[in-house]
């Protein structure tokens, strides 16, 4: 149980373009998801916490005009990195963490999204 | 405010050997402690999670790991390692009334054969 996904896991888009990643919770309830970057070698990198039906919450120095994020429902979040430049590219990974129960205080990982913009 | 250490970057052992990764923690109440493990170009994956009750906490892949709020530490063993066991490890606390869990900087686990 406690399974999420993410969706695509690789992708390549050229600068100036938008890329949307979907993150999902397949097996439980997600009220509250997170965005992390991740550079080689790096430890992970709170980019921004969002409830299912509010706002996300951006952590400092993270430009929330270009990270849009949209967590619509209880099983979907989605990143959209706008107007992407190649200092963008980096690995994505999107957790998610459920209302109650065995799921209410862990957060479970998606397995990334490798971006690269050219 | 909470925070995680992990005093080493990086470990090697060897296959079969025993293998003790360090966590150190920083936290205002009884702490959610949490250890994930991290492949090349994967997620994070959930080892094991300590909340209350018994100190010693069992995970899956053999791992274990025991809470000493007198050293405020939550320190991950395995008695034998596999090659496969090769890969980052996180130490988590939290979440926070705010929300958020804080994660280690990480260690690299390397094997030898």
């Amino acid at each position: 149980g406690a399974v999420v996904s993410q969706h695509p896991s690789r992708v390549i888009c050229k600068s100036g373009t938008s890329v949307k990643i979907e993150c999902r919770s397949l097996d439980f309830q997600a009220t509250t998801m997170f965005w992390y970057r991740q550079f080689p070698k790096q430890s992970l990198m709170l980019m921004a916490t969002s409830n299912e039906g509010s706002k996300a919450t951006y952590e400092q120095g993270v430009e929330k005009d270009k990270f849009l994020i949209n967590h619509a429902s209880l099983t979907l979040s989605t990143l959209t990195v706008t107007s992407a430049h190649p200092e963008d590219s980096s690995f994505y990974i999107c957790s998610a963490r459920g209302a109650s129960g065995g799921v209410s205080r862990t957060q479970y990982f998606g397995p990334g999204t490798r971006l690269l913009v050219l | 405010a909470q925070s995680v250490t992990q005093p080493d970057i990086h470990i090697t052992v060897s296959e079969g050997a025993s293998l003790e990764l360090r966590c150190n923690y920083s936290y205002g109440a009884t702490p959610y402690l949490f250890w994930y493990v991290q492949s090349p170009g994967q997620g994070l994956q959930l080892l094991l999670k300590y909340f209350s009750g018994d100190t010693l906490v069992q995970g899956i892949k053999g791992f274990e790991a025991e809470f000493k709020r007198s050293q405020s530490s939550f320190n991950l063993r395995k008695p034998s390692v596999h090659w496969s066991d090769a890969a980052e490890y996180f130490c988590a606390v939290g979440p926070t009334n705010a929300g958020k869990s804080t994660f280690g900087d990480g260690t690299t686990l390397t094997v030898k054969p």
